[in-house]
């Protein structure tokens, strides 16, 4: 009965491969949200959809590109990763009349 | 500088003791909210508290809103080893209630490690 879902939980790559990461969530929201957070544990969010629609884009490479292919399903693909990808990756969703974001457990991203 | 601060970096306590952690930001807020994550874990919305309220509780959890100062503050009360975790303080602009989206700006956190 898990909330918010991401697989895998680990990934580890060399430099310069492209993977996903995928994101899902059973709780009816509209939203789904992508955040990185570094090894100083600062949370920075990277993309935001609301039903399938990318919202928010923020400072991010366009190596980086998120997909939604419903709104319960939000995934992350990167393109020739670089060691500066490394990080922990959440997905978070947020209902439509709620402020509070729920987050999936994470993905450690480590690129060698 | 980041918006959302947290102060002080790292806070070690023994059980039983309160826990206060502030958080600091930089522009207008609809509301501010406070996440906890355990570690290797997602975070966990423990509170919120609009632009116009200034104090909220929730069981062991006080949070105060200084909008003029753009300050925030949580207590936990009577902490336990299972409080030990990080702690986030949350912004979302002041355009962002409502039918907005919901953008929200952390700090980097307070590290609270609660001894036995």
């Amino acid at each position: 009965d898990t909330a918010v879902s991401q697989t895998p939980k680990y990934l580890v790559t060399q430099m310069g491969n492209d993977k996903s990461i995928k994101c899902e969530q059973n709780l009816g929201h509209d939203t789904m949200y992508w955040y990185k957070q570094d090894s100083k544990k600062f949370l920075k969010i990277m993309f935001s959809y609301n039903n399938k629609e990318l919202i928010i884009n923020e400072t991010v490479p366009n190596r980086f590109s998120p997909k939604s292919p419903d709104k319960a399903h939000l995934n992350l693909h990167i393109n020739s990763l670089e060691l500066g990808d490394s990080a922990v990756y959440f997905c978070a969703s947020r209902g439509l009349a709620a402020r509070e974001q729920y987050f999936g457990p994470g993905t450690r991203l480590t690129v060698t | 500088s980041q918006q959302g601060e947290e102060d002080p970096q790292a806070l070690s306590i023994q059980e039983g003791e309160n826990a206060t952690m502030n958080c600091s930001y930089k522009t207008s807020i609809n509301n501010l909210q406070w996440y906890r994550q355990n570690s290797g874990r997602g975070l966990v919305h423990l509170i919120l508290i609009r632009s116009n309220e200034r104090e909220k509780h929730s069981g062991r959890l006080r949070v105060t809103l200084d909008t003029s100062k753009k300050s925030s503050s949580l207590l936990i009360t009577a902490s336990r080893a299972a409080d030990t975790a990080s702690y986030f303080c949350a912004t979302a602009g002041a355009n962002a209630g409502g039918t907005s989206y919901g953008k929200l700006t952390f700090g980097q956190g307070t590290i609270l490690t609660v001894h036995p």
